[in-house]
């Protein structure tokens, strides 16, 4: 089990809007950072710190936290991200880091 | 542009080591840290561990401790992870991913292509 919890599946309807969240006891003091990753392919950043984007990424995705919540939010789904999300931290107990057990999102 | 190009798939019996290559361009190697990740078939990704930029420091994964080093070479910019003892459970893509970080903060970007490793008898 992962220390960051993640739901393993999650749908939004073709340009509607999704929340993708992450749990975990680290996030109290800790940002998350996310990846998107589509099969066949290597995981890609698209959030990091309190809500940054790497350059080029679409600016539908957008990130926040709350408590021991970090969420990524897709404002105006597109098919194109259909693909798992991944969130990432710092283990609470110190030098370790450890990666949520991913969400499967769903474009309908 | 920052790059990061690893080594071939592989394929090997279990009790066997395997040693996967992570070499960089496009950045100054000894300014970062890097981390290895695993993502077993149709699991999610498995944080393995990290070394320093110097390459004198490790941190490993609990599960992983005693079977796997990771080792860099600054003189080519690339970073080794060995993985020893292998087992059928290791079978795996192997990423690296170069470290960046700030106040509270840190992120993995980019990612090598992936290492297929295959443990099969």
């Amino acid at each position: 089990s992962s220390e960051l919890t993640q739901d393993p599946a999650v749908s939004v309807a073709l340009g509607q809007t999704v929340r993708i969240t992450c749990q975990g006891d680290s996030l109290r003091t800790y940002y998350a950072s996310w990846y998107q990753q589509k099969p066949g392919q290597a995981p890609v950043l698209v959030i990091y710190g309190k809500n940054n984007r790497p350059s080029g990424l679409p600016d539908r995705f957008s990130g926040s936290s709350s408590g021991n919540t970090a969420s990524l939010t897709i404002t105006g789904a597109q098919a194109e991200d259909e693909a798992d999300y991944y969130c990432y931290s710092r283990h609470s107990s110190g030098n370790l880091w450890v990666f949520g057990g991913g969400t499967k999102l769903t474009v309908l | 542009q920052v790059h990061l190009v690893q080594s071939g798939a592989e394929v090997k019996k279990p009790g066997a080591s395997v040693k996967v290559s992570c070499k960089s361009s496009g950045y100054m190697f000894t300014s970062h840290y890097m981390h290895w990740v695993r993502q077993a078939p149709g699991q999610g990704l498995e944080w393995m561990g990290v070394i320093n930029p110097s390459g004198a420091r490790t941190i490993y994964a609990q599960k992983f401790q005693g079977r796997v080093t990771m080792t860099r070479d600054t003189s080519t910019s690339t970073d080794y992870m060995e993985l020893n003892s292998l087992r059928s459970e290791d079978t795996a893509i192997y990423y690296c991913a170069r470290d960046l970080s700030a106040t509270v903060t840190w992120w993995l970007d980019p990612w090598g292509q992936g290492t297929l490793v295959t443990v099969s008898s």
